[in-house]
């Protein structure tokens, strides 16, 4: 199956810093790309969706101004956490599917964001 | 009103037999897709299997099959001969509309534990 994977896969920050998170798709073109959270034992809430060289859309109640995404190219999408707090602390999980036809969506193994 | 529902939080099966999660969804479109995905511990997410609205046959991928009841909106995941590798949590999720604009939305999952 296709390959996604995610960069940095932990990161520990002090509160007030920024932390970018990337996305690749590294087997085929991503022309969508999605990013979830997930808290402990919970679901995957989906954050936002983005497409290729467009603005991204955000879910109801995600902030756009905190949760920056660029999709500059369709292997790449990038999640900025801006001025990160303890709250934003998760598992940040991005995917990937191919508009090509197929019906899987491919998922990264992950990014655990810890804010001190 | 929940659009994926999946009543287990957690399951215990014996190794080498068969289990089922049960999965109910909510719509109102025609075409849709469920899906199943397996998290271990590590946190990646490991597509299992696909069920497309207008698919007349029940899907399988080796070990998994999805008893997809349409008229019920049910879309169980059924894992046979049971491994204790099985052990994990178990996401369904629907895909509903189309294109760019179609996104997942998951279930809170089951954790099954495989026990010799």
């Amino acid at each position: 199956g296709a390959v996604v994977s995610q960069h940095p896969s932990r990161v520990i920050c002090k509160s007030g810093t920024s932390v970018k998170i990337e996305c690749r798709s590294l087997d085929f073109q991503a022309t969508t790309m999605f990013w979830y959270r997930q808290f402990p034992k919970k679901s995957l809430m989906l954050m936002a969706t983005s497409n290729e060289g467009s603005k991204a859309t955000y879910e109801q109640g995600v902030e756009k101004d905190k949760f920056l995404i660029n999709h500059a190219s369709l292997t790449l999408s990038t999640l900025t956490v801006t001025s990160a707090h303890p709250e934003d602390s998760s598992f940040y999980i991005c995917s990937a599917r191919d508009m090509a036809g197929h019906n899987e969506q491919f998922f990264g193994p992950g990014t655990r964001l810890t804010v001190l | 009103a929940q659009k994926i529902t999946q009543t287990q939080p957690g399951m215990f099966v014996q190794e080498k037999e068969a289990v089922t999660l049960d999965c109910t969804y909510d719509t109102s479109d025609q075409s849709y897709g469920l899906f199943w995905y397996k998290q271990p511990s590590s946190g990646e997410m490991i597509f299992l299997i696909y069920q497309g609205s207008y698919d007349e046959q029940n899907a399988t991928e080796g070990r998994y099959s999805l008893n997809f009841q349409k008229a019920r909106k049910s879309a169980n995941l059924v894992i046979s001969a049971s491994q204790l590798g099985d052990s994990a949590m178990y996401f369904c999720a629907m895909r509903e509309g189309r294109g760019t604009a179609s996104k997942l939305t998951f279930g809170t999952g089951t954790r099954l534990q495989v026990t010799l």
